[in-house]
């Protein structure tokens, strides 16, 4: 049961352009979402992340929108950058509670090509 | 040297040895996780460990897998009896207790022959 879903498994697009990376999820009990970019032979990196009480953050280039009505979220980076060309991950952690871990359920990963 | 660092970087071995990968998580980092990806996967989670506290083994895909943190900084993963299935990387990340972003480490490539 993915809990967590990348419906693209790669994006193209050219540099200056904007890309808008999807991520779909099913449990409502997720509080918090975070991004992560990987290069190859390299562990993901960081990138940005959302609390569930808001709907859209935003550092520098990057901007994540959360939808929570719809399950939603995306990633956009404008403009987009060859440097950029990566695996992006999409992750969720659950509510916190008693026992909650914080571990992260990730989605499958979307390969973003930049053109230059 | 703030990040995690994971040793051996690639490891080949053949089916039905037992093998072990390290994780020294960034100093002052109580919780620690190992995920795996399989070939086209996104990561899965494996373990949690936490402190003093009883770890979180829930994302063990078998009795073949076993981990320990020992005096609460590195943490080894031990796969005995690999199965081709296993092949993978290895993904350790840590974060402080407060703290919701995980750091990861480049991770150990495992080919099972």
């Amino acid at each position: 049961d993915q809990q967590v879903k990348q419906n693209s498994p790669s994006l193209s697009v050219q540099e200056g352009r904007i890309s808008i990376l999807n991520c779909d999820y099913t449990n409502s009990m997720f509080d918090y979402f975070l991004w992560y970019k990987k290069y190859p032979a390299e562990g993901p990196t960081f990138l940005i992340s959302i609390s569930s009480i808001k709907d859209k953050n935003e550092d520098g280039r990057f901007t994540v929108f959360l939808n929570k009505s719809a399950k939603h979220l995306s990633l956009h980076i404008v403009p987009s950058q060859p440097g950029d060309s990566a695996v992006y991950f999409c992750a969720a952690r659950l509510l916190h509670g008693s026992g909650n871990t914080g571990k992260l359920i990730f989605g499958q990963g979307t390969t973003l090509q930049v053109k230059p | 040297g703030a990040g995690v660092s994971q040793s051996p970087s690639n490891k080949v071995t053949e089916k039905g040895k037992d093998v072990e990968l390290r994780c020294d998580p960034i100093s002052g980092h109580t919780a620690l996780y190992w995920y795996r990806q399989s070939l086209g996967q996104g990561l899965e989670f494996l373990i949690y460990f936490q402190g003093n506290s009883a770890p979180d083994k829930s994302g063990l895909p078998s009795d073949r897998f076993s981990a320990e943190r020992t005096g609460g900084s590195v943490s080894t993963l031990t796969i005995q009896r690999t199965q081709q299935e296993d092949s993978a990387v290895y993904l350790c990340a840590s974060k402080r207790t407060v703290q919701e972003t995980q750091y990861f480490g480049p991770g150990t490539r495992l080919l099972v022959l």
